[in-house]
């Protein structure tokens, strides 16, 4: 079992839609979960991250976390076409390295 | 702002090959990474460095070496190109090593084929 699962998609919404991005983890000893969008011919930038469980919202993201599911997700509201990118999820280790989840091809069509 | 700059966008090369890939940062960054992505597979990290001369293997480091000679500048190098390593190479910046939320910094990446 990989230690960060995530469904790579493609997602292909309308816009203006509700964007439910999620990844699954395998270790409960977790602490720190992070989302990074990767555009089309670019490395991935930091989009958020959240400490332990509950939400942090960041204008129309919002981030989940739910420890107990083991469970994390990117809720994306009023979805618009510049939104269009791969969303990766991330979890440091307790060695510094940072484990990716496969990454979801999302496309917001006009 | 954070910058970190790869050598090339587009790279061809043929099998047997030796071949560079240059990643430089420009934020004294201690941690520097270099990463490889398929698609379906996601980043797979192939070595990284904590410091100066310091290196350590990350999950897939086979058929590849790297070099920290300057603090700003990590190298990557496929000593014998093989077809397998066609690939998006990113590499990658942090500062404070140890700290657990430490956020990575890409480069715009590297697509390198190998005939």
């Amino acid at each position: 079992q990989k230690e960060v699962e995530q469904d790579p998609g493609p997602l292909s919404v309308p816009e203006g839609a509700i964007v439910s991005l999620n990844c699954t983890y395998s270790n409960s000893a977790f602490q720190y979960f992070m989302w990074y969008r990767q555009y089309s011919r670019k490395g991935p930038e930091l989009l958020m991250y959240t400490y332990s469980s509950g939400n942090k919202e960041d204008g129309r993201f919002t981030a989940q976390v739910d420890k107990s599911s083991k469970y994390i997700s990117l809720f994306i509201r009023d979805s618009q076409p510049s939104d269009s990118a791969t969303y990766l999820c991330a979890i440091p280790s307790n060695t510094g390295k940072l484990i990716f989840g496969q990454g979801t091809t999302l496309q917001v069509k006009p | 702002d954070v910058k970190v700059t790869q050598s090339s966008r587009y790279l061809v090369k043929r099998t047997g090959e030796k071949v560079f890939l240059e990643c430089v940062q420009d934020m004294d960054h201690e941690n520097m990474f270099w990463y490889r992505q398929d698609p379906g597979l996601g980043l797979r990290l192939i070595y990284f460095s904590y410091d100066v001369k310091m290196k350590e293997k990350g999950d897939i480091p086979e058929g590849y070496s790297v070099s920290r000679e300057k603090k700003e500048r990590f190298s990557l190098i496929l000593e014998s190109a093989s077809t397998n390593q066609t690939s998006m190479y990113l590499c990658a910046s942090s500062p404070l090593a140890g700290v657990k939320m430490e956020t990575q910094y890409f480069g715009p990446g590297t697509r390198l084929l190998v005939l």
